[in-house]
């Protein structure tokens, strides 16, 4: 089974510039998620979807991301205009069953690495 | 306010020895708690969990206890081995078909040979 994909790997920008994330889930994981990781933290949930609705958005800072899952499958995560705050890894994780599973959580890709000067 | 609470940046510990990861949280809706393991520059991987009914969870070496009344779980690795050196998080879950995990801050092991 292919794992999460994520790319790019690394991205380094310049604040105020905009940058994407693109994520491809498990196929068959209706449940996606986009988690901000920053340095010394654990993973912040930024937004999740249930196929191609949003679950929960609230703690994803709508004046400069945005997310959309077309089809249901695979997501991009956008931010414009990027703060120096923004620096961080982008996490993109998939469930098969809604809100996740008992015995096996979710399955994270690799995740983006995003550095803004 | 977090939620879910590692107080311990950081564990050394040598090899053969048992470690022992700690985690507390504050909500008592949680249903169940996750382990995730992760190494530098991959994503986090799911390692054991833990229902919000059960005080205890084995998994070779890995055992997960939770104590429901002091709102506390660990991760005992017995041995450890120089291949679990790596940050371990603790995860929280509530809220049904919507729901989804909160994190703790993690905890860097370091297994010596």
């Amino acid at each position: 089974e292919a794992g999460v994909a994520q790319s790019p790997r690394y991205k380094i920008i310049e604040k105020r510039q905009s940058v994407a994330f693109w994520c491809n889930p498990i196929s068959g994981h209706a449940t996606l998620y986009w988690y901000q990781q920053i340095l010394g933290q654990g993973p912040k949930l930024l937004i999740q979807f249930q196929n191609n609705g949003v679950v929960d958005d609230s703690q994803l800072p709508k004046d400069r991301f945005s997310a959309e899952r077309l089809k249901g499958v695979d997501s991009t995560l956008k931010i414009q205009p990027a703060k120096l705050e923004d620096s961080a890894v982008y996490l993109c994780a998939s469930s098969l069953v809604p809100g996740g599973a008992y015995n096996y959580g979710y399955t994270f890709g690799s995740g983006t690495r995003l550095t803004v000067v | 306010d977090q939620q879910v609470k590692q107080n311990s940046p950081s564990l050394s510990v040598q090899e053969g020895r048992i470690s022992i990861l700690n985690c507390d949280y504050t909500n008592s809706m949680f249903d169940y708690f996750l382990w995730y393991k992760k190494y530098p520059a991959e994503g986090p991987t799911f390692l054991i969990s833990i229902s919000s009914i059960k005080d205890k969870n084995e998994d070779g070496r890995f055992t997960v206890f939770l104590n429901k009344s002091a709102k506390h779980l660990s991760l005992h690795i017995v041995p450890s081995q120089p291949g679990d050196s790596a940050v371990y998080f603790c995860a929280a879950f509530y809220g049904g078909s919507q729901g989804n995990l909160i994190f703790g801050k993690g905890t860097k092991l370091s297994v010596k040979p």
